[in-house]
C-alpha cells in the first residue's frame, strides 16, 4: 500500500502559467480532498470529492479546478498561476465509516509550489 | 467566526512531562468529529486521535488522550511523558455533520520539547 501519493514534490511556476498537481490513493477511499497550507497557518480546504464524478468547493476554491474520473485519482488544476497561490498543497483521502463515525483523513506528502 | 480556535501559538514542555494543547470549537450541529494531527518539521500530516460528538468516553491512543468537554466546546490534546520527537506543529480539526467532505483546521500550536 502506497497510501496517498502526490506529484510533483516541488514546483516553481511563473505568473500566468498553468499546471496540474497529481494525487492518487490506493486505499479505495471514496472521499478525497485538496488543501493548501500557507506558512505558519493551518490547512484550508480547496475542493473535495465524495466519489468519482462528484466534486464540491471548499473554503478557498478560486483559481483552482478539480476532476474525479476514477476513485483513485483527484488532480488539482491551477490556471493562470498567481503569487497568492504560493503554498504547500496537500491531498488527502478518507472513507466514511457510517455507524463508526470515524473518517480519519490520510494525507499525501505535499507539493511545495512557488509562483514567481 | 473561527470554527476551530487554538489559542497557544507556541508551547514548551520538559522531556518526560505531560502537556496540554488547547482547542475550542464552534458548531451548532449535534453530530461532529474532532481530530488532532501532528506535523513535524519534515512536513507530513500524521493523524493522532479522533473524538466523535456522541462518544461517551474520552479518546485515548497510547500517550495521546483527548480531554473532551462538550458543554465548553473544548477538545484539548494531552500528551503524557513528552519525548523529544514530539516537537512539532499540532493541529486540531473538526468535521461537522455527516458530510465528511467539510473539515476545518485550526491554525496550530508549535510544541517544543526541551531535554
Amino acid at each position: 500500500n502506497a497510501g496517498v501519493t502526490q506529484t510533483p514534490k516541488f514546483r516553481i511556476l511563473k505568473i500566468g502559467q498553468s499546471m496540474t498537481l497529481q494525487c492518487t490513493q490506493d486505499m479505495n477511499h471514496n472521499y478525497m480532498y485538496w488543501y493548501r497550507q500557507d506558512p505558519g497557518m493551518g490547512l484550508k480546504l480547496i475542493y473535495y470529492s465524495v466519489g468519482a464524478g462528484i466534486t464540491d468547493k471548499g473554503e478557498v476554491p478560486n483559481g483552482y479546478n478539480v476532476s474525479r474520473s476514477t476513485t483513485e485519482d483527484f488532480p488539482l488544476r491551477l490556471e493562470l498561476a498567481a503569487p497568492s497561490q504560493t503554498s504547500v498543497y496537500f491531498c488527502a483521502s478518507s472513507i466514511l465509516q457510517r455507524g463508526l463515525g470515524r473518517d480519519t483523513q490520510y494525507f499525501g506528502p505535499g507539493t511545495r509550489l512557488t509562483v514567481l | 467566526a473561527q470554527k476551530i480556535t487554538q489559542t497557544q501559538p507556541g508551547m514548551f514542555v520538559q522531556e518526560k512531562e505531560a502537556v496540554t494543547l488547547d482547542c475550542t470549537y464552534d458548531t451548532s450541529d449535534p453530530s461532529y468529529g474532532l481530530f488532532w494531527y501532528k506535523q513535524p518539521s519534515s512536513g507530513e500530516m500524521i493523524f493522532l486521535i479522533y473524538q466523535g460528538s456522541y462518544d461517551q468516553q474520552n479518546a485515548t491512543e497510547g500517550r495521546y488522550s483527548l480531554n473532551f468537554q462538550k458543554a465548553r466546546k473544548s477538545a484539548n490534546l494531552v500528551i503524557s511523558a513528552s519525548q523529544l520527537g514530539d516537537s512539532a506543529m499540532y493541529f486540531c480539526a473538526m468535521r461537522e455533520g455527516t458530510n465528511a467532505g467539510k473539515s476545518t483546521f485550526g491554525d496550530g500550536t508549535t510544541l517544543t520539547v526541551k531535554p
